[in-house]
Order: C-alpha cells, then structure tokens, then sequence
C-alpha cells in the first residue's frame, strides 16, 4: 500500500497527558499538512511542512501543539497536556503539487 | 483567511434524482479542489480545477469553475446510495489548503 499511513488509528488518553501521531506521507511527495476535523466540519488547517521545513502554522496551533517532519520523510504531531477541546480527528495529507492525498486518520478522545 | 462557503449544508434525496452543490468565495483562487468523505474515513480527492469557466467530468459527476474562478459547482446526474457521504471543496491560500465546511449528501435508495 503507497498511500498515507497515519499511526494510532484510536487514541484515548486523560486529560493532562501527552500524545504523539505519526504520519508515513506517499515517498515522493515534499509537500505535507496536518489538518484537525470535528464532528459536522471541514478539515481546519493545522500546519504545512515542505520537505523538512514547516513553512506555515495556523493559528489554531497552540503552544501545546507541535509538529517535526526531520529529514523530509514521515512527520509528527504532539499534543502536550492534552485538553477535552482536544478531542477530534487529526489528519494528514501529502501532495506532490496540485491536491491533497489524505491518511485515514487518527480520532482522538480526551477523557 | 479565505474562506469557502458550501450550500447547502445538508441534502436529503432518493435514487436516481439529479443534485448540485456550491462553493463560493469572495477571493478569486488559483485552483479549487473536490473531495468526498465518508465517516471515520480521510478526505479522497476527486478533481482540481484551474482555469476559470472550466468543466470536468469523471463519470455521473460535472465539476465547473466559475468564470471569476471564485466559486464552483458539483453536479451529481441520477445518483446512487453509493454517492452519499461528505462533499468538500478546497483552495489554497498562501501555504494552507483550506477547506469548506462541507456537503452532506444522503441518497436513499
């Protein structure tokens, strides 16, 4: 399978604690984002990395969010003190240009 | 911030009725995107459109992009069970790609 691969698909964890997702983007795409998505929305833009550097952050990105993608290869997002509001859907898409290629996705659950 | 407006928010029909949705912007776009989402599932790319007034197909589906290439429509002829899920657009800003809030489409058989 070449397509993203987005690691845990379920994360429950309690409030306070902190959590990392990984994302495998398709090899030969530079460009990689990282979305958030609640129930009834679109995906809220989160950040953008091309090859190893993070060119935008939104302003959604707290403090307690951030994001690597070293060498230009996979990419994390960590979440520290994890927060109820927290709770969503977090995605990752890969692109070679025009067009996003999104992960299944990791759905996580604050308690 | 750019922001893309979708109508309407929810559409309920039956099997074989003929639907279309809307995307609008106040901002003139480079590029829009169509992507379709089912639940618990990412966000699967349909098509990108570029040049304005343009029109593409791909099966029962007609995507246009306005003339201003400010907004865009998704036509659906005769649709099926299998259509239903979220429709969403999508166009760049700067680095972003942003997206609508979204369609969602119930077809009942």
């Amino acid at each position: 399978d070449t397509g993203v691969s987005q690691n845990p698909r379920h994360k429950i964890t309690k409030r306070g604690q902190n959590v990392t997702f990984r994302c495998d983007p398709i090899s030969e795409h530079n460009r990689l984002y990282w979305y958030r998505q609640t129930l009834g929305q679109g995906p809220e833009f989160l950040t953008y990395f091309q090859n190893e550097a993070q060119l935008e952050k939104s302003r959604l990105l707290s403090d307690r969010f951030s994001a690597e993608r070293p060498k230009g290869s996979f990419s994390t997002l960590e979440i520290q003190r994890t927060e109820q509001g927290d709770s969503a859907m977090y995605l990752c898409a890969s692109s070679p240009r025009l067009g996003a290629f999104f992960g299944q996705g990791t759905r996580l659950t604050v308690v | 911030t750019q922001l893309l407006e979708q109508s309407p928010q929810f559409l309920s029909i039956q099997e074989g009725e003929n639907l279309t949705v809307y995307c609008n912007s106040s901002s003139v776009f480079s590029s829009l995107q169509w992507y379709r989402q089912e639940p618990g599932e990412g966000p699967v790319l349909l098509v990108t459109v570029v040049t304005g007034g343009e029109v593409k197909k791909l099966k029962r589906l007609t995507f246009q992009f306005g003339d201003a290439r400010k907004d865009s429509s998704l036509h659906i002829t005769a649709a099926q069970p299998g259509d239903t899920g979220l429709y969403l657009c999508a166009g760049p800003a700067g680095y972003a790609l942003n997206f609508g809030k979204g369609t969602s489409l119930l077809v009942t058989p």
